[in-house]
């Protein structure tokens, strides 16, 4: 089975300063890897995906995350952070040949400073 | 663009109490998804459904918890007897097509609040 670590329930940044979100996973097979947004009171909203290919991939509002292998990670990233950047983000694994069943990690809030 | 959308935003039962939530997927999907994250804790699977049947479940989905397609356009979760610790925030979710690497889209959820 698979799962997914996110290190940092919250994350306080500055305006303009780097947003480091940490995620780590577990599984048996090459997964495919996903970082999702929730603003509040509104749903979950894809950011990016890894499934083959490239390791860093890039998504919406600026974000990237790269898959390191070795480090069975997906650190999410956003060289400078915006005041519209505060929610909860959550990174999540899918294994091939499992559907798209989707297992989560325990989300991480980000306050952003003026 | 295309949007699941969920009804109620959010419901108020008693305890025992059978509650049904809505979904509305995106039209051309084909795989339907229901989790859960209570509040503070993950977001959790529950179950999903493909071809009119339950492809997967968790061991969360148990007999209280039942899921249905009855008109070709609503999919619909039904929680028998409501427990306190069904208080949760539900979301439904739809998918295009069988390949994993699909994206899932999530609707806005259905906060369930139990007293």
């Amino acid at each position: 089975a698979q799962s997914v670590t996110q290190l940092g329930s919250h994350v306080s940044v500055s305006e303009g300063a780097l947003v480091l979100l940490r995620c780590n996973y577990s599984s048996s097979v090459p997964p495919y890897l996903f970082w999702y947004v929730q603003y509040p009171n509104q749903g979950l909203q894809l950011l990016l995906k890894y499934t083959t290919g490239a390791t860093l991939v890039k998504g919406i509002n600026g974000f990237e995350a790269e898959f390191k292998k070795s480090e069975t990670s997906f650190h999410l990233t956003k060289p400078s952070a915006h005041m519209s950047d505060a929610a909860e983000y959550f990174c999540a694994v899918s294994v091939p040949a499992a559907g798209n069943k989707l297992t989560f990690g325990g989300g991480t809030r980000v306050l952003v400073k003026p | 663009e295309p949007e699941v959308t969920q009804t109620p935003s959010h419901q108020v039962t008693q305890m025992g109490q059978e509650v049904i939530l809505r979904c509305v997927p995106i039209s051309n999907h084909l795989y339907f998804y229901w989790y859960r994250q209570i509040l503070g804790q993950k977001v959790e699977f529950l179950v999903s459904f493909y071809n009119n049947e339950i492809s997967e479940k968790s061991e969360i989905f148990d007999d209280q918890f039942s899921v249905e397609r009855p008109d070709g356009s609503n999919f619909t979760l039904k929680i028998r007897s409501t427990k306190l610790e069904d208080s949760a925030m539900y979301f439904c979710a739809s998918s295009g097509g069988r390949a994993p690497t699909g994206e899932l889209f999530f609707g806005e959820g259905s906060r369930l609040t139990v007293l």
